[in-house]
């Protein structure tokens, strides 16, 4: 599956470094989100882009900083992270909101996993 | 708040043989959308499954269906014929608006 693209794959972080999270999705859709993955819980939504504009932010600390440049790229910056954001972190994309207003399926990247140290 | 409940953290199937996943989900509305997603050790997460609310008929997609009861709010995952791909942890979901919601996840093993 090819169709969402996140880089790096796998990332080590001291908690002063600043660093970045990419992702692409090549599937024309003009939804994107952040997750963060945890062990032994439910995946959490992060941030909601749709047509690059955020629309929804899950009470977020600001040490996670989102952006969206166009329909097919979204950033998640990072700095001064804490152990406990230590996780897997996907990234999906959706066509926009259906006509009954839900969002639709989504397509999911292989994910970046985060230590921070 | 919307919650997805999957009481079974881990099952086990011989191949051949017939699974099913329980999802039950809370809510107040009428009209959202319901899914499975398969997350394999690769980890990337794919769609199996998905149900739009206003729809009586259960979905089904070759060997995967569900049982879709909404007035128990239940959404369980019946797989036929388990083969040893389908090993992995599965994800109910559930969709309204921009939210999406997901269950902690049922850890599949197969048999051989």
């Amino acid at each position: 599956e090819t169709g969402v693209t996140q880089t790096p794959r796998h990332l080590v972080m001291g908690m002063t470094n600043k660093k970045s999270l990419k992702c692409e999705q090549h599937l024309g859709h003009n939804a994107m989100y952040w997750y963060k993955q945890s062990a032994k819980k439910p995946l959490e939504l992060m941030f909601v882009y749709s047509l690059e504009e955020r629309v929804e932010n899950n009470s977020v600390p600001s040490r996670f900083s989102p952006e969206c440049p166009n329909s097919s790229h979204l950033f998640l910056h990072l700095h001064t992270l804490q152990p406990e954001d230590s996780a897997l972190y996907l990234c999906a994309s959706s066509p926009l909101l259906s006509t009954s207003g839900h969002t639709d399926t989504q397509y999911f990247g292989p994910g970046t996993r985060l230590t921070v140290l | 708040a919307q919650t997805v409940t999957q009481s079974q953290p881990e099952m086990s199937v011989q191949e051949a043989e017939t699974v099913t996943l329980s999802c039950t989900y809370d809510t107040s509305e009428s009209d959202y959308y319901l899914f499975w997603y398969k997350q394999p050790p690769s980890r990337q997460m794919i769609l199996v499954i998905r149900q739009e609310a206003y729809k009586q008929q259960n979905a089904t997609e070759n060997r995967f269906s569900v049982n879709f009861q909404k007035a128990a709010k239940s959404f369980s995952l019946k797989i036929s014929d388990s083969q040893l791909g389908d090993a992995a942890m599965y994800f109910c979901a559930y969709s309204f608006g921009n939210q999406f919601y997901f269950g902690t996840g049922t850890s599949l093993t197969v048999i051989p």
